[in-house]
Order: structure tokens, then sequence, then C-alpha cells
């Protein structure tokens, strides 16, 4: 069956530090990955996606970079975390187009103090 | 960019009552979806309708969609308390399909 792995659940990082989050999918080929962040009690906002292996597209300018070194493995990456990076970050896959719907990983909530 | 604007923001009701969400978005759709959110967890997706199909049901759950209008709506029949949560529609681009956006949820809360 497909399953989605994304760790850690929880993370809390001091101002400057680099940051690495990584998902796995299991189950699928050649999947759409998907990074989002989640403000507190708002909405989801599209960060990175990636259609195929080194495939990025970026949609909000930031401190974050993505990268896809595996077919099944998407990795959020940051050199230097500012406070405005906290956050609830999740990662999701589809099959080629989002006609199927999105399946997301359980989420990490990063602090950045 | 398009985007899915759900109404009311927060919505609260007894258990047993239904609980009907809207969704208003502003570009031509391929389809829309519904997403259910526990508090602090990933989200889980409901039910899917394309830009083609007016009405679907699944289980306790109706999902009407007027393109004319730019609109969806999501029904919960028979609310329980198990689901309280907070509930998002998400639309993708007609250009693009490769990607969904998400409006900024629904908060709702089931009485006992």
């Amino acid at each position: 069956s497909q399953t989605i792995h994304q760790w850690p659940a929880t993370l809390v990082q001091p101002v400057g530090s680099p940051l690495s989050l990584e998902c796995t999918v299991e189950g699928t080929s050649n999947p759409n990955l998907y990074w989002y962040r989640q403000a507190a009690g708002r909405g989801l906002q599209l960060l990175f996606y990636s259609v195929g292996i080194g495939q990025i597209s970026s949609e909000v300018p930031q401190n974050l970079s993505a990268s896809r070194p595996q077919d099944r493995q998407f990795i959020l990456s940051s050199k230097k975390l500012l406070l405005s990076d906290s956050g609830f970050y999740l990662c999701a896959w589809s099959v080629g187009t989002a006609n199927y719907g999105y399946t997301f990983g359980s989420g990490t909530r990063l602090t950045v103090v | 960019s398009q985007q899915g604007e759900e109404d009311p923001q927060a919505l609260s009701i007894q258990e047993g009552e239904n609980a009907t969400m809207n969704c208003s978005y502003k570009t031509s759709i391929n389809n829309l979806q519904w997403y259910r959110q526990n508090s602090g967890r990933g989200l889980v997706h409901l039910i899917l309708i394309r830009s083609n199909e007016r009405e679907k049901h699944s289980g306790r759950l109706r999902v009407t969609l007027d393109t004319s209008k730019k609109s969806s709506s999501l029904l919960i029949t028979a609310s329980r308390a198990a689901d309280t949560a907070s509930y998002f529609c998400a639309t993708d681009g007609y250009s693009s399909a490769s990607k969904i956006i998400f409006g900024s949820g629904t908060r709702l809360s089931i009485r006992p």
C-alpha cells in the first residue's frame, strides 16, 4: 500500500541554524511531491512542488529550498532559519495530476527560537 | 492565483445537526476537493468533484459545485463529535493541474 513518511514530528531550532526536513513515499512510482506550510489557524501555503527527480518548482520566494534527489524523496532545507519560518510543514504526494487528491504526511511543527 | 475561500471561518453546531460549509474560488478549474484536518495533524482527503459534476455524495458528506458561480458547498449530515475539525477546499488551476491551492478553512466544532 502507498504510504508517506515525514519526520521529525516536532522541531525546535535557533535562529540562524540550518534545516532539513525529509519526506519519503512508499508504494508508488513517479509521484508528484509537494511541500506546504501552515501558519497557526490558517490555510496551507504551497511552497514547492516536484513532478520528477531534480525538477523543483518554487511558488513563493523565501528562505527555503527544496530538492528531490530520488524519485520518492523530497527534502525541504534552509541554510539559516528565520523566526518567520516557524510553522507546520506538510509534505504531500499525488499520482500525476491532482485529479485523485493528495495524500498528506503527518506534518512537522517547526518552532524557530 | 486561484484560491478557495471558505465561509464561515468558524462554525459551532449541536451534535446531530447538519453542518454546511461554503467555498468560493476565482478561476476555472478541473476539479475541486475537500479535506479535513484534525488539530495538529495532516490533511485527509474527503471528496473530489470534477468541473462537469454538480453534486457528489460520500457517506454523510454531500458536495455541490456551481461552476457558474465559482462556488462549492460541503454538507455533513447528522454531525458527530468526531467531525470536529477544520475543513478546507482546494482547487487546481485549469492550466496547471499539477498543483492545488487551499483556502483558509472552516473550523467546525460539534457540541455534545
